[in-house]
C-alpha cells in the first residue's frame, strides 16, 4: 500500500538560509514522486517531479529533491529561501499499476519565511 | 494550452442551498480528478472520471454530492442541501490515462472555495 509521510507540519526559515522539508514515502511499486507548492487560496503548482530517471532533481524556483530508493526519502530543498517561497508544500507519491495511477498526498509543510 | 479552469472561483451560500462548481480540464486529458481541502490539510480525493465514465468515488462522497462529465470533456460537481461542513476548496485536476510514457503527474485548476454560512 502506498502512504505518504511529511515529517514537518510547519518549517521556518530565515530569507537568504537553506529550506530542507522533509518526505517518506512507502509504495508496492516503482513511484513516481512530486512536489507541489500551494500558495494561499491557489491551486497546486508542480515544482518537480521524479520519474524513475535521475535521482536528483531539478524543479522551478531553485527547488531540487533526491530521491534515496533505500532511504525511501524524497525531501526538497533549496540553498537560499526568498520571501515568495512562503506556500505550503506537499509531498505527492503516484503509482502506475493494472488499475491506473493511484495517487496519495502527504498532510502538508507550511514553510514560513522571516525577513 | 489554457490549463484547468474552474469556476465560480468563490461560492458563498446559506445553509440548505444546492451548489454546482465546474471544470474545464487540459483538452486531450482523458482523466478528470475532484479533490475537496480543508483549511491546513491536503487535498482529499473525492471521485475521478475517465472520460465520461465515473470509475471511482471515495466515502467521502455523500449523496448529497454528485459529479457529471456527461460528454467526456467538462465535468460538474452538485452539492446538495449544503451544510457548514461542506465549507472547502474543491480541486480539479486532470491528466492523461494512465501507461508506461505516463508519469502520473496531475494538473490542477485555481479552485473553487465555498463558504457555507
Amino acid at each position: 500500500a502506498q502512504s505518504v509521510t511529511q515529517l514537518d507540519s510547519h518549517v521556518s526559515v530565515s530569507e537568504g538560509t537553506p529550506v530542507l522539508l522533509r518526505c517518506n514515502y512507502s509504495s508496492s511499486y516503482s513511484p513516481s514522486l512530486f512536489w507541489y507548492v500551494q500558495h494561499p487560496n491557489k491551486g497546486l503548482q508542480l515544482l518537480l517531479k521524479y520519474t524513475s530517471a535521475a535521482t536528483l532533481v531539478k524543479g522551478i524556483n531553485g527547488f531540487e529533491a533526491e530521491f534515496k530508493k533505500s532511504e525511501t526519502s524524497f525531501h526538497l530543498t533549496k540553498p537560499s529561501a526568498h520571501m515568495s517561497d512562503a506556500a505550503e508544500y506537499f509531498c505527492v507519491v503516484s503509482d502506475f499499476n493494472t488499475g491506473g495511477f493511484k495517487t496519495i498526498f502527504g498532510a502538508g509543510t507550511r514553510l514560513f519565511v522571516k525577513a | 494550452d489554457t490549463g484547468v479552469s474552474q469556476n465560480p472561483r468563490h461560492k458563498i451560500t446559506k445553509r440548505g442551498q444546492n451548489v454546482t462548481f465546474r471544470c474545464d480540464p487540459i483538452s486531450e486529458h482523458n482523466r478528470l480528478y475532484w479533490y475537496r481541502q480543508t483549511l491546513g490539510q491536503g487535498p482529499e480525493f473525492l471521485t475521478y472520471f475517465q472520460n465520461e465514465a465515473q470509475l471511482e468515488k471515495s466515502r467521502l462522497l455523500s449523496d448529497r454530492f454528485s459529479a457529471e462529465r456527461p460528454k467526456g470533456s467538462f465535468s460538474t460537481l452538485e452539492i446538495q442541501r449544503t451544510e457548514q461542513g461542506d465549507s472547502a476548496m474543491y480541486l480539479c485536476a486532470s491528466r492523461l490515462r494512465g501507461g508506461r510514457a505516463n508519469t502520473g503527474e496531475l494538473f490542477f485548476g485555481e479552485g473553487s472555495r465555498l463558504t457555507v454560512l
